[in-house]
């Protein structure tokens, strides 16, 4: 049973570096093809994909975030780390992470709400 | 980078009614790599449609995904209440995975 679950601060102030982590379960990242990604939703708006990271090492990054994001994992510990960089107000959102298989998301974590606000 | 637009915005039905729901993407999505997910109010979303037409594990059969190219469908044939919810595609062919703007699916 593969699960998923997302972990970090509620609260971020403006210009601080956000620290999310995924901690998962009934799944390796070291399996060919599997991957674990991010995807935000601010209140109320649509789904927006963030980053991917990839059993082989691959990165993938959203091209308008690419220089505020890094995605990184532990392997040994099951974990998957995204930092996001001189946090706004604007990325207030619940933050998701998720297993896919390919590119394709099949499995999500719950989500956590990130408020951003001093 | 391919941007996926759906339609209708908001669709109003009545449970037991057919539901039809559009994804039109900007550039044709390779290998057909389509997928459609359900949203509800608090919850993640959740895989309903891939490839665009295998349902996930789980999926009644009342729900469809078609289409080919750009164009994309997805289908629920008779509602019930619990498929009252926000519905997005979302390509993974190619970098970034976009998702559409979505459509919710309300109560007439």
């Amino acid at each position: 049973q593969i699960t998923l679950r997302e972990s970090g601060p509620t609260l971020v102030q403006p210009t601080q570096t956000l620290t999310l982590t995924c901690t998962f379960s009934g799944f390796s990242l070291s399996t060919s093809a599997v991957g674990v990604g991010w995807i935000r939703q601010p209140p109320g708006k649509a789904l927006e994909w963030l980053a991917h990271i990839y059993w082989d090492d691959g990165e993938r990054y959203s091209p308008s975030l690419k220089s505020r994001l890094t995605i990184t994992k532990d392997t040994s510990k099951n974990q998957v780390v995204l930092r996001m960089t001189n946090m706004d107000p604007v990325d207030t959102a619940t933050y998701y992470c998720g297993h896919t298989s390919g590119w394709l998301f099949d499995y999500w974590g719950q989500g956590s709400l990130v408020t951003v606000s001093s | 980078e391919i941007v996926l637009t759906q339609s209708p915005g908001t669709l109003s039905l009545s449970p037991g009614e057919r539901a039809t729901l559009s994804c039109r993407a900007s550039q044709i999505v390779g290998n057909n790599y389509l997928a459609w997910y359900q949203q509800k109010p608090g919850q993640a979303p959740r895989l309903l449609i891939y490839g665009p037409s295998s349902r996930a594990t789980g999926i009644p059969d009342r729900f469809s995904g078609s289409g080919s190219g750009t164009d994309f469908t997805l289908t629920i044939s008779r509602l019930e209440p619990e498929d009252f919810a926000v519905y997005y595609c979302q390509q993974y062919a190619s970098s970034p995975q976009n998702f559409g703007q979505g459509t919710k699916l309300e109560i007439k």
